[in-house]
């Protein structure tokens, strides 16, 4: 049973406008959800979080907003740059040790 | 300011083969961890550490040994290699404490024949 969905493989969006990546989980006691984002031929790093005592955490053009009631939680970018095409990984973090992570969603920002 | 470090980058082996993954931080992390990623997939942990001396399993943890004898390094071997351990493998470090981000190494590229 995967803990961490990420529902959307891909999206693309012109430059420009807003990108919205999404993310559903299952667990409730999750505490802290992070964003990564990752390059080809990379490793991934980190993008932005957000507690679980919280509904929004805003960074520059990233903004991370949390539903608790759905169990859902998006990123925005606004607005979005073609250096932005990547794939973003959604994640949880009970222990800094042992993150569950979803299966990403590879967002192409076209010029 | 060298980060996480991981060797070699790419390996090619053959079933049966034993190997280990190098991977060493300098950041002072107490946490540690591996994780393997297959196509279309998120990342997986395999195993990972609280400190020098402690490491615990994850979700994939079969084929797969770790030791941390110091904080700064985190050795992952392969006992006898199976074409299903095909993957990249990241290692990733953070500070202890929820919410604290992990950085992560570039990534071993693992074939196996």
């Amino acid at each position: 049973d995967q803990q961490v969905k990420q529902n959307s493989p891909s999206l693309s969006v012109q430059e420009g406008r807003i990108s919205i990546l999404n993310c559903d989980y299952t667990n409730s006691m999750f505490d802290y959800f992070l964003w990564y984002k990752k390059y080809p031929a990379e490793g991934p790093t980190f993008l932005i979080s957000i507690s679980s005592i919280k509904d929004k955490n805003e960074d520059g053009r990233f903004t991370v907003f949390l539903n608790k009631s759905a169990k859902h939680l998006s990123l925005h970018i606004v607005p979005s740059q073609p250096g932005d095409s990547a794939v973003y990984f959604c994640a949880t973090n009970t222990n800094a040790g042992k993150s569950t992570f979803g299966d990403g969603t590879t967002l192409t920002v076209k010029p | 300011n060298a980060g996480v470090t991981q060797t070699p980058k790419f390996q090619v082996l053959k079933t049966g083969q034993s190997m280990t993954l190098q991977c060493a931080q300098d950041m002072n992390h107490e946490y540690m961890s591996w994780y393997r990623q297959d196509p279309g997939m998120g990342l997986r942990l395999i195993h990972y550490s609280v400190g020098a001396g402690i490491t615990d399993q994850g979700e994939v943890p079969n084929g797969y040994n770790v030791s941390r004898s110091t904080t700064e390094d985190f050795p992952l071997r392969l006992l006898s290699a199976a074409p299903s351990q095909t993957s990249v493998y990241f290692c990733a470090s953070s500070f202890s404490g929820v919410g604290q981000p992990q950085h992560f190494g570039d990534g071993t590229r693992l074939s196996i024949l």
